[in-house]
């Protein structure tokens, strides 16, 4: 079974500031990690993904995650805040089963970013 | 370009009436999801179909049906019997294989009971 934790439904920030949106997850595997950005009224769109190897990974505009399996964490950053960053964040897990999987996607409840000008 | 479609985008639906949500990819992906999204709520699974002319119930599967009678196709039905179908719902594919394959989505359906 697995869960994601998203530690904080709203945050907000300064236009400029650094944006760390927190995310902890539970698997009974080793996990393949997520983050997805929606904006108002529309899909999912993928950010990053960590699958294996290196544990920081860099996504798109500006965006970056590290995961830490012995805090089993997966945080998403940006060092500095832009108004178009202004969306929500889902964090998703899936299982590293090995074999053939159906992918199937557990999403923590979402963290609502507000940047202030 | 390839995607998702999802259509309409806004949907409204009567007491006892079923409706259904169109989604068509032209990825060639074949695994397809269908999620519904609530305010603070994330997204739960429905239903999701690996290969045509098969599919599993996820999480909230009560009052919902589906089909996939081609790859390109996954339609949504909301029956009757779901009662609080006031909600975004929203269609995904991936590519087969590991789970490492991300999901695409689409732009979602928004249902609201008249």
């Amino acid at each position: 079974a697995q869960s994601v934790t998203q530690l904080g439904s709203h945050v907000s920030v300064s236009e400029g500031a650094l944006v760390l949106l927190r995310c902890n997850y539970s698997s009974s595997v080793p996990p393949y990690l997520f983050w997805y950005v929606q904006y108002p009224n529309q899909g999912l769109q993928l950010l990053l993904k960590y699958t294996t190897g290196a544990t920081l990974v860099k996504g798109i505009n500006g965006f970056e995650a590290e995961f830490k399996k012995s805090e089993t964490s997966f945080h998403l950053t940006k060092p500095s805040a832009h108004m178009s960053d202004a969306a929500e964040y889902f964090c998703a897990v899936s299982a590293n089963a090995g074999g053939t999987s159906y992918g199937k996607l557990t999403f923590g409840q979402g963290t609502i970013l507000t940047v202030h000008p | 370009d390839g995607g998702i479609t999802q259509s309409p985008k806004y949907l409204f639906r009567k007491e006892g009436q079923n409706v259904t949500l169109s989604c068509e990819q032209n990825l060639n992906h074949d695994a397809m999801y269908w999620y519904r999204q609530d305010p603070g709520q994330g997204l739960r699974l429905i239903y999701y179909s690996q290969i045509v002319n098969d599919f599993q119930k996820g999480d909230i599967a009560e009052g919902y049906s589906v089909s996939r009678e081609k790859k390109e196709s996954f339609p949504l039905t909301v029956t009757s019997a779901q009662k609080n179908p006031t909600a975004f719902y929203l269609c995904a594919s991936r590519r087969p294989g590991q789970g490492n394959q991300p999901q695409h989505f689409g732009d979602g359906t928004r249902l609201s009971i008249l």
